[in-house]
């Protein structure tokens, strides 16, 4: 398997710009990630899904983030309108039974 | 509040040179503690599943064991591709299989 697949790795957009980043999972795992990563406050959830189905959203920072899955071999993270604070590392991971999470290589996203 | 904190920040070992890393946890009831790899410019990597206090995993010079109060990650004789950011997680009972990690200690090994 080819593990968890980001697109795209770097993002640069201006301010009030929509931002789409994707992500594929491991074939058979059921449930799946999105993390992000800065230096102020490390790794940090946004949301997870299991079996397609929002789970905990609670990590979604604002009304300006969404997710979605609409099949098991796809999710988006949309961020509308983006701004400068939303710069960050943006992880997708999967993982079967919500054993160990396997992470994908991750999408820098740089708001200027 | 589940709290997990890491310690030192960071560690510069002379090559062969073996050493501990800490995770300490405050959680209102432990599922699981994880420790991952992380490469810079790149995604955390698996290493680790701790469940019970007193259980031991190892893998080439890295050994993990889990207290009910802390886990330890003991470098073996760490070679310069030892490297990384380790990085430690935790699964709490109440809160499903969400990942709470901590910040992490670098590791730098020096040849």
């Amino acid at each position: 398997d080819a593990g968890v697949i980001q697109s795209p790795r770097h993002e640069v957009t201006e301010m009030g710009q929509e931002v789409t980043l994707r992500c594929k999972p491991i074939s058979g795992h059921d449930y799946l990630f999105w993390y992000r990563q800065t230096m102020m406050r490390g790794l940090e959830l946004l949301i997870y899904f299991n079996n397609n189905v929002p789970i905990d959203d609670s990590g979604m920072p604002e009304d300006r983030f969404s997710a979605k899955m609409p099949n098991a071999s796809f999710s988006t993270l949309k961020i509308q309108p983006s701004e400068p604070r939303d710069s960050a590392v943006y992880f997708c991971a999967s993982s079967y039974s919500g054993l160990q999470a396997f992470f994908g290589q991750g999408t820098r996203l740089t708001v200027v | 509040e589940d709290q997990v904190t890491q310690s030192p920040e960071a560690l510069r070992l002379q090559e062969g040179e073996s050493s501990s890393l800490n995770c300490s946890y405050t959680v209102s009831g432990l599922r699981g503690l994880f420790w991952y790899r992380q490469d810079p410019g790149k995604g955390p990597e698996f290493l680790f599943t701790l469940y019970s206090a007193g259980e031991e995993k190892e893998k080439e010079r890295l050994k993990a064991t889990l207290t009910k109060k802390e886990s330890f990650l003991h470098i073996t004789a760490p070679k310069p591709e030892d490297s990384a950011t380790y990085l430690c997680a935790v699964q709490v009972r109440s809160n499903d299989y969400k990942l709470s990690f901590g910040a992490g200690t670098t590791v730098t090994v020096r040849a």
